[in-house]
């Protein structure tokens, strides 16, 4: 079965420290992930997502990822943080192929310090 | 937001009452999907619709039944709610296209007393 490991369940930063947050998935074929982002008291938004071609991904708020097939990871990266980045964050990976699910990480807290 | 509402936004209940909770969309995607989210859980997929009146259990689909008897709407039901049921429930929808990406609406907080 699919799974998903956030390795941080809470990190906490400084303002304009550099972020990255590790996420690795089980799972040996052809993959689409993602990292969505909740806001205190918020929905789930899209950051970016990886589904084919190169593998550093861009996204929202400067935020970035890596996609590295050989160790299964997409770790979530951005040079400077701020305090709006307070929030928790999501990966998720669907098995291209299947019916669309999203297997979620449980999550990592981002904790900024102003 | 891809036109997501939820209804009730919070609800407070009693163990072994019936709820119903609403996800409604008006952008006529096929694909609309139950999560609930749960401290150190993440989220997780309760059920999911692939088209009217298709329907297919996800990881914890246990004590929820859910309908689609049209395009727009996609209901949770807890039969009889238990406190272990309280929860952040999230419908999502997901785009047609090859990412499969998801977006969420904007939650339910119930509460089983």
């Amino acid at each position: 079965a699919q799974s998903v490991s956030q390795h941080n369940h809470h990190v906490i930063l400084s303002e304009a420290a550099s972020l990255e947050l590790g996420c690795n998935y089980s799972y040996g074929g052809t993959v689409n992930l993602f990292w969505y982002v909740q806001y205190p008291g918020q929905h789930l938004q899209l950051l970016l997502k990886y589904f084919s071609g190169d593998p550093l991904v861009k996204g929202i708020k400067g935020f970035e990822a890596e996609f590295i097939k050989s160790k299964f990871s997409f770790n979530l990266r951005k040079p400077s943080v701020q305090w709006s980045d307070t929030a928790e964050y999501f990966c998720a990976v669907n098995a291209v192929g299947s019916q669309g699910n999203l297997i979620f990480g449980k999550g990592t807290k981002l904790s900024v310090k102003p | 937001d891809a036109g997501i509402t939820q209804s009730p936004r919070h609800k407070v209940t009693e163990t072994g009452t019936p709820v119903t909770l609403r996800c409604h969309q008006t952008e006529n995607h096929r694909y609309m999907y139950w999560y609930r989210q749960d401290p150190g859980h993440g989220l997780r997929l309760i059920h999911y619709s692939y088209g009217v009146k298709d329907t297919d259990k996800g990881e914890v689909s246990d004590g929820y039944s859910v309908s689609r008897s049209k395009t727009e709407d996609f209901l949770l039901t807890l039969e009889s709610a238990t406190s272990s049921q309280t929860s952040v429930y999230f419908c999502a929808i997901r785009l047609a296209g090859g990412s499969n990406e998801q977006f969420f609406g904007p939650g339910t907080r119930l509460t089983v007393l």
